[in-house]
């Protein structure tokens, strides 16, 4: 399977504690997206990457959240001193810079937090 | 934030065709609008996209009016697999990003 993948694809974490995510793009894929989800909302926007480099990021990610790309390959979501109203489905989408603006992003299913 | 409006939900029946609406009065020329849809428990899926002219592929057709204020996707013949959430996207030209409505939620009825 070459698709976008996430792990771990659940996660319960007691409020205060830290928790990071891994999403591993579709290999020739330069852009690489997070967005949160909660229930019986679109997905919301975080931040994206093009290849190493964090070019946008959203007025909802506060301090606690980081997101990382190393090597222009996967990526991580950090999380610090999580609370209740993190709970939520965090996903991952990859693209192709190439296709402009007729770019089409291909998400990954998901990892579901839920903070106690 | 380009805006789209669609309704809340609709119905169909399976091997009929469904025609889901999405409105989009604030589009500006280079404005791309795209269709994805997510299934119970998965991520969102890309269905299909155009500019100007009515596109189809394997999955949808998409018809954009003429002064491209509104768009319909065309599920030609629903079957269970389709019932999902369908998300009408401005793809604004400045930025990379998806904005997502709350989207319409299609049921399919046996």
């Amino acid at each position: 399977d070459t698709g976008v993948s996430q792990n771990p694809r659940h996660k319960i974490t007691k409020r205060g504690q830290n928790v990071t995510f891994r999403c591993d793009p579709i290999s020739e894929h330069n852009r690489l997206y997070w967005y949160r989800q909660t229930l019986g909302q679109g997905p919301e926007f975080l931040t994206y990457f093009q290849n190493e480099a964090q070019l946008e990021k959203s007025r909802l990610l506060s301090d606690r959240f980081s997101a990382e790309r190393p090597k222009g390959s996967f990526s991580t979501l950090e999380i610090q001193r999580t609370e209740q109203g993190d709970s939520a489905m965090y996903l991952c989408a990859s693209s192709s810079a190439w296709t402009g603006l007729s770019e089409t992003q291909y998400f990954g299913p998901g990892t579901r937090l839920l903070v106690l | 934030d380009a805006k789209t409006t669609q309704p809340n939900s609709m119905e169909s029946n399976e091997e009929e065709p469904v025609h889901l609406p999405c409105n989009h009065s604030t589009i500006s020329g280079t404005d791309y609008i795209h269709w994805y849809r997510q299934l119970p428990s998965q991520g969102p899926e890309y269905v299909i996209h155009g500019l100007t002219s009515n596109v189809n592929n394997r999955m949808a057709s998409l018809a954009i009016a003429e002064d491209r204020k509104s768009s319909t996707l065309i599920l030609h013949r629903a079957t269970l697999r389709d019932a999902a959430v369908y998300y009408c996207i401005l793809r604004v030209g400045a930025t990379n990003k998806l904005i997502f409505g709350t989207g319409t939620l299609l049921a399919v009825q046996p």
